[in-house]
C-alpha cells in the first residue's frame, strides 16, 4: 500500500521567506509523486509531478520539489514566498503498476503568508 | 483552465435521500476520478472509470456507485444520505494513459446533507 506524509498542518512564514513544505512517502514500486495546491472554495490545481526522469523537478508559480529516494522525500520549495502563495498544499503519491491512476493524498498542509 | 465542468456546485439534501453529481470532462479524456474531500479524512478516492469502465475503487461503502458515459461524462449516485456524507466531492480528467499522465481537478460540487 502507498501513503503520504506531510509534516506540519500549518506552516507560516513572512513574504519574501523561503518556502518548504515537507512530504514523506511510503511505496513498495517505484512511485509517481505529485503536489497541488488548494485555494478557498475550488478545486486543486497541480503544481508539478514528479515521474522518474529529473530528480528535481521545476512547476508553475516558482516552486519546485526534489525527490530523494533514499529519504523517501519529495519536499516542495520556493525561495520566496509571495501572498498570493497562500493556499492548501496536497502531495499526493501512485505508481506505475496496474494501469490505474489513483492517487493517494496527504493531509494537506496549509500555508499562511504574512506581510 | 482545468477542463472539467462538475454540476452542480453546491447541494443540500435531507439524510436517507439520494443524490447524483455530474463530472464532464474536455473532449478526449477519457479517464474520470472521483474524490471526496472532508475536513477530518481529507481527501480520499472514491473510484475511477476509463472507457465506460470501473477500473479501481476505494474503500467506500456500495451506498457510492458512479457510471461512465460513451463520451466520458461521468455521474456518481450516493443513495440513502447520512450526515458523514457531507463533503466536498472533486472529479478529475486524465488522458487515461497510466499513471504518470496528470490528473486535472474540476472546481468539485459541495454537498450538505442535514
Amino acid at each position: 500500500a502507498q501513503s503520504v506524509t506531510q509534516l506540519g498542518s500549518h506552516v507560516s512564514v513572512s513574504e519574501g521567506a523561503l518556502v518548504l513544505l515537507r512530504c514523506n512517502y511510503s511505496s513498495s514500486v517505484p512511485p509517481y509523486l505529485f503536489w497541488y495546491v488548494q485555494y478557498p472554495n475550488q478545486g486543486l490545481q497541480l503544481l508539478l509531478k514528479y515521474t522518474s526522469a529529473a530528480t528535481l523537478v521545476k512547476g508553475i508559480n516558482g516552486f519546485e520539489a526534489e525527490f530523494k529516494k533514499s529519504e523517501t522525500s519529495f519536499h516542495l520549495t520556493k525561495p520566496s514566498a509571495h501572498m498570493s502563495d497562500a493556499a492548501e498544499y496536497f502531495c499526493a503519491v501512485t505508481s506505475k503498476r496496474g494501469g490505474s491512476e489513483k492517487l493517494v493524498f496527504g493531509k494537506g498542509t496549509k500555508l499562511t503568508v504574512n506581510p | 483552465k482545468a477542463g472539467v465542468t462538475q454540476t452542480p456546485r453546491y447541494l443540500i439534501k435531507t439524510r436517507g435521500q439520494q443524490v447524483t453529481l455530474s463530472c464532464s470532462p474536455i473532449s478526449g479524456h477519457r479517464s474520470v476520478s472521483w474524490y471526496q474531500q472532508t475536513p477530518g479524512q481529507g481527501l480520499q478516492f472514491l473510484f475511477e472509470y476509463f472507457s465506460e469502465t470501473q477500473r479501481n475503487k476505494g474503500n467506500f461503502p456500495g451506498r457510492f456507485s458512479g457510471r461512465q458515459f460513451s463520451n466520458s461524462r461521468s455521474e456518481m449516485n450516493v443513495s440513502t444520505l447520512e450526515l458523514g456524507d457531507s463533503a466536498l466531492y472533486l472529479c478529475a480528467r486524465s488522458l487515461g494513459g497510466g499513471a504518470a499522465y496528470e490528473q486535472y481537478f474540476g472546481p468539485g460540487t459541495r454537498l450538505t446533507v442535514t
